[in-house]
């Protein structure tokens, strides 16, 4: 089947260790975006990838790192200058590269700093 | 960058009642998505409706651009439409092109 696969689904670390999480997708789709959702709230653009070995920062990139050395696959690391990492990240693709299309989630990360 | 608000902020409703959740945004678009959220996490898209009225099952959602909002009905409503409902526009220019912003999002709750 088609999607999108975000691993782990939980993951705990403690402060100060950098974190990597996995979004792979087999959709053939050109774009891939990560977003960042905090309790109660909406979500909100980490980074973004139109095309491979390219990528833009979104609206709250600090602390955060991409790479996107293939179509299908684009990590985040979280590192230990973001100050406040808990949270549930979502990872997203999409057909276009120009404009973002219609997008499709994966099933989340939910990452607690001890 | 483009602004995003939805109403209301929550809503609670008997099954089989009819509920309208709107979005507002505050400039020209070139994308409008809903997506629902469930109460795991996941989110899936419901429309993709940068204009015009769209139809599927018991949901619609118009949008209309040139007035900068859009509306989502659900009609009979059940208790799994409960969840979190997300309006998320891309801007037509600027700092906004080429990716989504989201609304803060509507909590639907459905009694039985």
């Amino acid at each position: 089947d088609g999607g999108i696969t975000q691993s782990p689904k939980y993951l705990f670390r403690k402060e100060g260790q950098n974190v990597t999480l996995s979004c792979e997708q087999n959709l053939n789709h050109d774009a891939m975006y990560w977003y960042r959702q905090d309790p109660g709230q909406g979500l909100r653009l980490i980074y973004y990838s139109q095309i491979v070995n390219d990528f833009q920062k979104g609206d709250i990139a600090e602390g955060y790192s991409v790479s996107r050395e293939k179509k299908e696959s684009f990590p985040l690391t979280v590192t230990s200058a973001q100050k406040n990492p808990t949270a549930f990240y979502l990872c997203a693709s999409s057909q276009g590269l120009v404009s973002t299309g219609e997008l499709f989630f994966g099933e989340g990360s939910r990452l607690t700093v001890l | 960058g483009i602004q995003v608000e939805q109403s209301p902020p929550d809503l609670i409703l008997q099954e089989g009642a009819n509920s309208t959740l709107r979005c507002n945004f505050s400039d020209s678009v070139n994308n409008l998505q809903w997506f629902h959220q469930n109460p795991w996490g996941q989110l899936i898209n419901l429309f993709y409706i940068p204009s015009g009225t769209k139809q599927n099952g018991r949901l619609s959602a118009t949008t209309v651009a040139t007035e900068r909002y859009s509306l989502l009905y659900i009609s009979s409503s059940q208790t799994t439409d409960s969840g979190v409902y997300f309006c998320a526009v891309e801007g037509a220019g600027g700092t906004s092109y080429g990716k989504l912003t989201f609304g803060q999002g509507t909590i639907l709750t459905v009694h039985p």
